[in-house]
């Protein structure tokens, strides 16, 4: 089945530092690829879609200078969360597909926090 | 504004129970339906994804029921396992190619 890989799977950093998550299909062609947020015993919330070669679409209160998002490539997207604060600690997780028909697959998810 | 609701929010049974979790929605115009089960600090794993056209699916123990007119899904868990013990997800599309809204989970318990 197709694969969603999402790493690094865990990280501690300090205030202040960009970190730098990816999130890769495997076995198929992301045209879309799609990040989540999820706050402990929370629901996940949507923050962007992002399209190969295109702009990602941020949710409503995402801020995009502060999470950046790459989808360079179909097989590749990134999210950076620049100058990290501890408010910014949570689970980021990531899903892809490579049709609007078809389900989505997700990651394994990032924990980060931020001290 | 589509919203997802489920119900309860934690569950605790003995093993072997059969047991049904409850998720409503507020706007019926769905184009489908699907149940995660998501362990703690994992991903989630796609259970069961049902159609609008459909009324239910079925894998294994699992099977999922949609009346959309109602803006009601249940999943359905015959002869519960430990191993079923996980936070369960549902989660609504209203179109092809639009965001999924997902509910606020059930943590599941089945006690040995």
């Amino acid at each position: 089945g197709a694969v969603v890989s999402q790493h690094p799977s865990w990280v501690i950093c300090k205030s202040g530092t960009s970190v730098k998550i990816e999130c890769r299909s495997l076995d198929f062609q992301a045209t879309t690829m799609f990040w989540y947020r999820q706050f402990p015993k929370q629901s996940l919330m949507l923050m962007a879609t992002s399209n190969e070669g295109s702009k990602a679409t941020y949710e409503q209160g995402v801020e995009k200078d502060k999470f950046l998002i790459n989808h360079a490539s179909l097989t590749l997207s990134t999210l950076t969360v620049t100058s990290a604060h501890p408010e910014d600690s949570s689970f980021y997780i990531c899903s892809a597909h490579d049709s609007p028909k078809q389900p989505q697959h997700f990651g394994d998810g990032t924990r980060l926090s931020i001290l | 504004k589509q919203e997802v609701t489920q119900i309860p929010a934690a569950l605790s049974v003995p093993e072997g129970e059969n047991l049904v979790l409850n998720c409503s929605f507020t706007d019926s115009a769905i184009y489908n339906l699907q149940w995660f089960r998501q362990d703690p600090g994992k991903g989630l794993t796609s259970l069961l994804l049902i159609q609008s056209s459909q009324r239910e699916q079925t894998s294994g123990r699992l099977n999922a029921s949609l009346d959309k007119s109602s803006g009601r899904s249940t999943l359905y868990i015959a002869a519960s396992q430990p191993g079923d013990s996980a936070t369960y997800l549902c989660a609504v599309s209203n179109s092809s190619a639009s965001k999924i809204i997902f509910g606020s989970g059930t943590r599941l318990s089945i006690r040995p």
